[in-house]
């Protein structure tokens, strides 16, 4: 089975920071794929990035990266020069291609901006 | 609209009532997922369409629960007798489900449901 795993339930940056949200996930498989949810309290789920496990490269959205560690099932989020409006829950997700539903979450981190 | 829209906002309800809660999906994406999540916690898989069908109902919590698609398009997830248990927000999301693609979900804005 697989699971992902973030480790830090609650994040605090100041404003005009950088921050980075960790993320781990089990899995047998060579191929899938990773994304970054951000959950404001309008409860909207908004897709914040997401990376190819075939990909060497890391992606990069604006503001936002991660650091794709394959080897070491590591997939973090960092934050670069933090917004208010990046307070939110973030979820980390992996899916396998072509699977009915393999769409596994993590448990979230709660990022708080400090003006 | 361009996104995934779900009805009601809210719903509460008493204990022992029967709730539909409604998922309109992107158009033209031919997948929808339904999940539940209860407060402070990740997101739990309920059941996926693909078309009219269900292939995995597997994340069903009880046989209460119940999700209907029609013209491939609108859902509805159906609890009866609701319990207190029940009460999270049920959040419905969709995909293209095109070959070799991210098949990145899109999420709606979620159902709060509050059993009395």
């Amino acid at each position: 089975a697989q699971t992902v795993t973030q480790s830090q339930p609650e994040m605090s940056v100041q404003e005009a920071e950088t921050v980075t949200l960790s993320c781990t996930y089990d899995t047998s498989e060579s191929d899938y794929y990773l994304f970054w949810y951000k959950q404001p309290p309008s409860r909207q789920m908004i897709l914040v990035i997401r990376q190819e496990a075939y990909k060497q490269q890391n992606a990069t959205e604006n503001r936002f990266s991660v650091n794709f560690q394959k080897a070491a099932k590591s997939f973090s989020l960092k934050i670069s020069d933090s917004q208010l409006g990046d307070a939110a829950m973030y979820f980390c997700a992996y899916r396998v291609p072509y699977n009915n539903n393999d769409m596994r979450f993590g448990a979230g981190t709660r990022l708080t901006v400090k003006p | 609209g361009a996104g995934v829209s779900q009805s009601p906002s809210n719903k509460v309800t008493e204990k022992g009532k029967d709730v539909e809660l409604r998922c309109d999906p992107i158009s033209g994406h031919t997948a929808l997922y339904w999940y539940r999540q209860s407060l402070g916690q990740g997101l739990e898989f309920l059941i996926y369409f693909q078309g009219n069908s269900a292939p995995d109902k597997s994340g069903l919590p009880s046989d209460r629960f119940s999700a209907e698609r029609t013209g491939g398009s609108v859902s509805t997830l159906t609890i009866q007798r609701t319990q207190q248990e029940d009460s999270a927000v049920y959040l419905c999301a969709s995909s293209q489900r095109v070959a070799r693609s991210t098949d990145t979900q899109y999420f709606g804005p979620g159902t709060r449901l509050t059993v009395l």
